[in-house]
């Protein structure tokens, strides 16, 4: 069975930078055919697609966020990371990581980790 | 690239079906038969329900089916249960270079 794990800080200060990681049982990222995403959620509203890393190290992200984001693969670690700079109080949400089995089949998501943005 | 637009509320009563939308347009939905069901309970995580329009991960009862007619998917879920009522989102595939978008998001209410 496939499991993902999120984790990492609660609480972020203005400006500075978030990291997540996402801890893979029951696969290997290093194995090819899936693709690895974090995915945010505002409180009380829709999902977001933050980026995706596939097992060879490319990366896309989303436009929006391009250019405060980074996705990272460990793979002695059987991890992949989040970094998000410069983050606002709109960065507030839960983010979650999960596993793309090909064009968007997300299965399975993390329990997903609330981080706040405050000072 | 815009959400797909779904809409905020459905309801239905025990042992009904409900049918739930998912407008997109001819970058997504209308040119991928990629598109995939997620039902959110209260403070958990997503959980994939339906994939590729129409198939079932397994696990997932047959009471929920998906189609797709245009730049329009849908969901159903027949003989509604108690542990139906959720949030559900869709999300579209809209080609290799790019990552698709998710649904606005359906609350459906049992009755």
């Amino acid at each position: 069975q496939v499991q993902l794990q999120a984790s990492g800080p609660g609480l972020v200060k203005p400006s500075q930078t978030l990291s997540l990681t996402c801890t893979v049982s029951g696969d290997s990222i290093s194995s090819g055919g899936n693709s690895w995403s974090w995915i945010r959620q505002h409180p009380g509203k829709g999902l977001e697609w933050i980026g995706y890393i596939y097992y060879n190290d490319n990366t896309y992200y989303n436009p929006s966020l391009k250019t405060r984001v980074k996705i990272s693969l460990d793979t002695s670690k059987n991890q992949f990371s989040l970094e998000l700079r410069s983050v606002t109080a709109a960065d507030t949400a839960v983010y979650y990581c999960a596993r793309d089995r090909g064009k968007r089949r997300f299965d399975p998501w993390g329990q997903g980790t609330l981080v706040t943005v405050s000072s | 690239q815009s959400a797909l637009t779904q809409p905020p509320s459905a309801s239905g009563s025990p042992g009904q079906s409900v049918t739930i939308s998912c407008t997109g347009t001819s970058s997504d939905i209308g040119t991928y038969n990629y598109v995939s069901w997620y039902q959110q309970h209260p403070g958990k995580a997503p959980k994939l329900m339906i994939y590729e329009v129409n198939k079932r991960p397994s696990g997932v009862p047959d009471r929920f089916s998906g189609s797709k007619s245009g730049n329009t998917a849908s969901l159903t879920v027949s003989g509604l249960q108690a542990e139906d009522e959720a949030d559900y989102f869709c999300c579209s595939y809209a080609g290799s270079n790019n990552f698709g978008v998710f649904g606005t998001g359906t609350k459906v209410t049992v009755l």
